[in-house]
């Protein structure tokens, strides 16, 4: 079946911009988690969602980051007056079961974004 | 907080030997870890995940082991072939509720 999905697959930005990003997850998949991976390192957890509501933003670096998940499904991570230490790679990943049951994540492709 | 360290950080092998990966956890509740390759350009896929009910978990040519005492997991991929080559990625999962946290990778390159 389909994966997680991610849109743009990359984001080119300037200082100051405002950009949001875009994530599909599994059909019937509950839970919804945000990650930032920087080159050469592992990805990093920003925020989780169980349905619609944000269960855990306790990764989010400051008041610059938020996400949504409206209905439930589609998420968008929407960034403010980026900065150049903004640009990496910001993955979505999916489970079926919550954070709190040690739900197997499943990651999407990535957003590659580069703010200039 | 949960810290995951991961050895070694490059590895090169030879199509067919084995490679070991090493990963130590600090927050002895942590009872969960996946171990994830990506490779370039793309997301990270879950290859194995071991849940601290057991002490080794294995599928086809990859195991991973867990020693919850000594608070350390390995990755094990026997007969390596050159489409494994990527980075890998272990990670640990504390008490139920508490986000996934990543080592910093190891580049595994299997040469022919």
């Amino acid at each position: 079946g389909a994966g997680v999905s991610q849109t743009p697959s990359n984001k080119v930005t300037e200082k100051g911009k405002y950009v949001e990003l875009r994530c599909d997850p599994i059909s019937g998949h509950t839970a919804l988690y945000w990650y930032r991976q920087s080159l050469g390192q592992g990805p990093e957890f920003l925020i989780y969602f169980q349905g619609t509501g944000a269960a855990d933003d306790s990764g989010l670096p400051n008041d610059r980051f938020f996400a949504v998940r409206p209905e439930g499904s589609v998420s968008t991570l929407k960034i403010q007056r980026t900065e150049r230490g903004d640009s990496a790679v910001y993955l979505c990943a999916s489970s079926l079961l919550g954070m709190d049951s040690q739900g197997t994540q499943y990651f999407g492709p990535g957003t590659r974004l580069l703010v200039l | 907080g949960e810290n995951v360290e991961q050895h070694p950080s490059t590895l090169s092998v030879q199509e067919g030997d084995s490679a070991v990966i090493k990963c130590t956890y600090s927050d002895s509740a942590s009872n969960y870890f996946p171990w994830y390759k990506q490779e370039l350009g793309k997301g990270p896929q879950l290859i194995i995940d071991i849940r601290s009910n057991v002490g080794e978990k294995k599928d086809q040519r990859i195991a991973v082991t867990l020693n919850k005492t000594a608070k350390h997991f390995s990755l094990h991929i026997t007969e390596t072939q050159p489409e494994d080559s990527a980075v890998y990625f272990c990670a640990a999962m504390g008490q139920a509720g508490t986000a996934l946290i990543f080592g910093k990778g190891t580049t595994l390159s299997v040469s022919s």
